[in-house]
């Protein structure tokens, strides 16, 4: 079945250590995007990109890093530098036409401590 | 800039009951696409639902249809006929052409659906 992989689906890192959530779909999308949720919130976006080797920054993109090596693959990497860290994070991706949605993948709860 | 309202935080139904959840809007395009995803406590986004802008008709899918109201800039959720299962967190969703971007979805802060038995 084609869908997209988060892993893992929690996470715990000491405050001050970078770490990298992975992404992974076979839908065959250009577009993927990375959303961060705080409780009692909605999705803000970090990151995303329409295609390989190209990405652009959302509305909090500030202590996130992103590569997009693979169409298939946009590892998320939260620096030392991400001031409040803890949170859950959410992968998408789309044809990036007007009218189609954004699939999601089941995210992962990082916890930094 | 674009936005979405949800004034609902919570809201509960009695089961096989009908339930409408608001969404209010604001943009300055002329063409846009309003979703609505479900969050279960799980944590995945679920897509139920979609409505363009020039649609004429009012989008429906299954026990979901979305009440638009282009005027007024809503785009209310409506379940039919409740299930337990439809306890959840709904997110409406409106999309939004950032930086030459289709597919970035700006979203409300959700309503928090409960079901009772």
């Amino acid at each position: 079945d084609g869908g997209i992989t988060q892993s893992p689906k929690y996470l715990f890192r000491k405050e001050g250590q970078n770490v990298t959530l992975s992404c992974e779909q076979n839908l065959n999308h250009d577009a993927m995007y990375w959303y961060r949720q705080d409780p009692g919130q909605g999705l803000r976006l970090i990151y995303y990109s329409q295609i390989v080797n190209d990405f652009q920054k959302g509305d909090i993109a500030e202590g996130y890093s992103v590569s997009r090596e693979k169409k298939e693959s946009f590892p998320l990497t939260v620096t030392s530098a991400q001031k409040n860290p803890t949170a859950f994070y959410l992968c998408a991706s789309s044809n990036d036409r007007e009218v189609s949605p954004l699939h999601f993948g089941n995210g992962t709860r990082l916890t930094v401590t | 800039a674009q936005k979405i309202t949800q004034t609902q935080p919570g809201m509960f139904v009695q089961e096989k009951e009908a339930v409408t959840l608001d969404c209010t809007y604001d943009t300055s395009d002329q063409s846009y696409g309003l979703f609505w995803y479900k969050q279960p406590s799980s944590g995945e986004m679920i897509f139920l639902i979609y409505q363009g802008s020039y649609d004429e008709q009012n989008a429906t899918e299954g026990r979901y249809s979305l009440n638009f109201q282009k005027a007024r800039k809503s785009a209310n959720l409506v379940i039919s006929a409740s299930q337990l299962g439809d306890s959840a967190m709904y997110f409406c969703a409106m999309r939004h052409n950032y930086g030459g971007s289709q597919g970035n979805l700006i979203f409300g802060k959700g309503t928090k659906l409960s079901v009772k038995p």
